[in-house]
């Protein structure tokens, strides 16, 4: 059974930083691009960034490019994003998502078969 | 990257047929057959629905398809029932090498 396991989310000022962990479990992790994609509270899905399975393949949307960096450790099945200079607007809860496509060496971008239950990250003084 | 074009809400009774549009552009819709709908109920995780504009996983009911002309996406749900009442999101690969998802559509079952 596949599984994805957010950990990381919290209370965080404007400016601060804050990292998230998503732990897989269930599948050839190593395979899999793997997607964050957030959503504020009463809004719709915004995709934030993904990686792919090598994890030598990686992208942003045009809201955190500079701000935000994904990562992944294959040895331990686990993906991150590390987010900086955190503002207002990125309060949201945070999704780690699996695309379906088996690829290790490309940035799929097909379709999330699997998603966490999500991590709430507010920002707030 | 601009979100897809969605309407906010539809609504149809139980047995009635509805379709919910997913408007882009060349560079995402309307250039790859890599359209997602996925169906999200409150308070839970979004579930996919339907992959690569008209595939439909194992497990989610025929009463879901999907198609494509040009640079819009349509997902149709035929046969209401009282459980599709939920927010559905359109997706598409982008020329960019990104994701982007529509606005989201509120169905509403009365």
């Amino acid at each position: 059974e596949v599984q994805l396991l957010e950990s990381g989310g919290g209370l965080v000022q404007p400016g601060g930083s804050l990292r998230l962990s998503c732990a897989a479990s269930g599948f050839t992790f190593n395979s899999y691009s793997m997607y964050w994609v957030r959503q504020a509270p009463g809004k719709g899905l915004e995709w934030v960034s993904g990686i792919s399975g090598s994890g030598n393949t990686i992208s942003y949307g045009d809201s955190v490019k500079g701000r935000f960096t994904i990562s992944r450790d294959n040895s331990k099945n686990t993906v991150y994003l590390r987010m900086n200079s955190l503002r207002a607007e990125d309060t949201a809860v945070y999704y780690c998502a699996k695309d379906q496509t088996w690829r290790w060496d490309l940035l799929a971008l097909r379709a999330i078969d699997y998603w966490g239950q999500g991590t709430l990250v507010t920002v707030s003084s | 990257q601009s979100a897809l074009t969605q309407p906010a809400s539809v609504s149809g009774s139980p047995g009635q047929s509805i379709t919910i549009s997913c408007t882009g552009t060349s560079s995402d819709v309307g250039g790859y057959n890599y359209v997602s709908w996925y169906q999200q109920h409150p308070g839970k995780a979004p579930k996919l629905m339907i992959s690569e504009v008209t595939d439909r996983p194992s497990g989610v009911s025929n009463r879901f398809s999907a198609s494509k002309s040009g640079n819009t996406a349509s997902l149709t749900i035929s046969g209401l029932q009282a459980e599709d009442e939920a927010d559905y999101y359109c997706s598409s690969y982008t020329s960019s090498s990104t994701l982007v998802f529509g606005g989201g559509t509120k169905l509403t079952v009365l």
